[in-house]
């Protein structure tokens, strides 16, 4: 199946700091990709929605001055937390889907710990 | 939103039993996924089925899905203590506007 490599698997830094998280999609062309959030033992909130090229559209709720995410290519995507809360410490995970297909493919999440 | 609802929301079953869990759904969908996650790790897709499925098996899954009901079930026999992890429905509705939403989970639990 497809490989989409998210990196870092898991990151601590300071409050006010800012963390970049990268999502790849290694062996296909990523048309759109998708930042998840998800608490510990909850479900997956969808964060934002990136299609190559374009801004991304962010649900309900989200801070798109906090939670920037970049997608300049078919293969990469990035999300960056700025200015980091302790608040913001949670389990990042992005997918990737091309253009057709019926599932997307998930990265192996990044936990965010700001202390 | 998360329209998905997984019941139960944690179940722990022996080695070698059978273990079921459903969802349901409150929009129409194009296609239901089931995927599991080990604990702080990705999200592995085990199947889909589409809105004009029934059944579907893969291996030791079966899915059901009934559209009039906005339900599925995911059947997985003859469990392994490798099975326990946490398993969540996804529901696409289709079209340009392509995103999942997922479910709450159930937590399995296969005891040795």
């Amino acid at each position: 199946g497809a490989v989409v490599s998210q990196h870092p698997s898991r990151v601590i830094c300071k409050s006010g700091t800012s963390v970049k998280i990268e999502c790849r999609s290694l062996d296909f062309q990523a048309t759109t990709m998708f930042w998840y959030r998800q608490f510990p033992k909850q479900s997956l909130m969808l964060m934002a929605t990136s299609n190559e090229g374009s801004k991304a559209t962010y649900e309900q709720g989200v801070e798109k001055d906090k939670f920037l995410i970049n997608h300049a290519s078919l293969t990469l995507s990035t999300l960056t937390v700025t200015s980091a809360h302790p608040e913001d410490s949670s389990f990042y995970i992005c997918s990737a889907r091309f253009m057709g297909a019926t599932e997307a493919f998930f990265g192996q999440g990044t936990r965010l710990t700001v202390v | 939103s998360q329209q998905g609802e997984e019941d139960p929301q944690a179940l722990s079953i022996q080695e070698g039993e059978n273990a079921t869990m459903n969802c349901s759904y409150k929009t129409s969908i194009n296609n239901l996924q089931w995927y599991r996650q080990n604990s702080g790790r990705g999200l592995v897709h085990l199947i889909l089925i589409r809105s004009n499925e029934r059944e579907k098996h893969s291996g030791r899954l079966r899915v059901t899905l009934d559209t009039s009901k906005k339900s599925s079930s995911l059947l997985i026999t003859a469990s392994r203590a490798a099975d326990t992890a946490s398993y969540f429905c996804a529901t696409d509705g289709g079209g340009s506007n392509y995103k999942l939403t997922f479910g709450k989970g159930t937590l399995l639990t296969v005891n040795p």
